[in-house]
């Protein structure tokens, strides 16, 4: 079982449309990350938020807590938001944190 | 500085050999971390340093792969007898004890042949 799962894997849209990419994990968290993966393979880190929402321009990242769910939300899509979107969560070990990933969601946005 | 840098950025290696890859991380960063990713997966957590010791171990990290950090900055992942099992990419990130986010490197691809 993951402890993170992503939905949904794969996402084709049109320029322009409203995209959302969901989030579920299974265990307490401190804070969930949105990671973005472009196909060179280097990941930068979209967002880190513990509660509520967070917007940076047309990205908005969602988390209920109580629900163990967060929504990527990417208003007005355009073709370079095409990527691999990443949940991940950070969880304590004894040592230190140790993130756990989701799978992706391999997004194609088609001008 | 930069960002997180990993070299080399993609290596090409015969079923047997050794290959050594590097992460230099953000300089303040103390905390430093080994991922694989396999097409399709999201990445996997091989082993975690706190300055230069090594805290944790995933199981993924065989006998056949050891990671150092010697002075607690730049770490290194080696790989012997290289397997096609292995062909993955690679990637590192590092964190600060004192303030929330990751930064990731641009990943070492591995493709053995």
């Amino acid at each position: 079982k993951n402890e993170v799962e992503q939905s949904p894997q794969n996402l084709t849209a049109q320029e322009g449309e409203f995209i959302t990419i969901n989030c579920s994990y299974s265990v307490g968290i401190s804070a969930l990350h949105w990671l973005q993966q472009h196909p060179g393979g280097g990941i930068v880190s979209l967002f880190m938020l513990s509660s509520g929402k967070k917007k940076h321009g047309r990205l908005i990242a969602t988390i209920n807590i109580q629900e163990k769910h967060s929504s990527l939300h990417i208003t007005a899509s355009h073709p370079r938001d095409s990527a691999v979107h990443i949940c991940a969560v950070p969880l304590p070990t004894n040592t230190g944190n140790q993130f756990y990933f989701g799978t992706g969601t391999s997004l194609t946005v088609i001008p | 500085d930069t960002g997180v840098s990993q070299d080399p950025r993609h290596k090409i290696t015969k079923r047997g050999q050794n290959v050594t890859f590097r992460c230099d991380p953000i300089s303040e960063h103390n905390r430093l971390y080994w991922y694989r990713q396999t097409l399709g997966q999201g990445p996997e957590f091989l082993t975690y340093f706190q300055n230069e010791a090594q805290l944790e171990k995933s199981r993924l990290l065989s006998d056949r792969f050891s990671a150092e950090r010697p002075k607690g900055s730049f770490s290194t992942l080696e790989i012997q007898r290289t397997e096609q099992g292995d062909s993955a990419m690679y990637l590192c990130a590092s964190t600060s004890m004192d303030a929330p986010g990751y930064t990731f490197g641009s990943g070492t691809r591995l493709t053995v042949v």
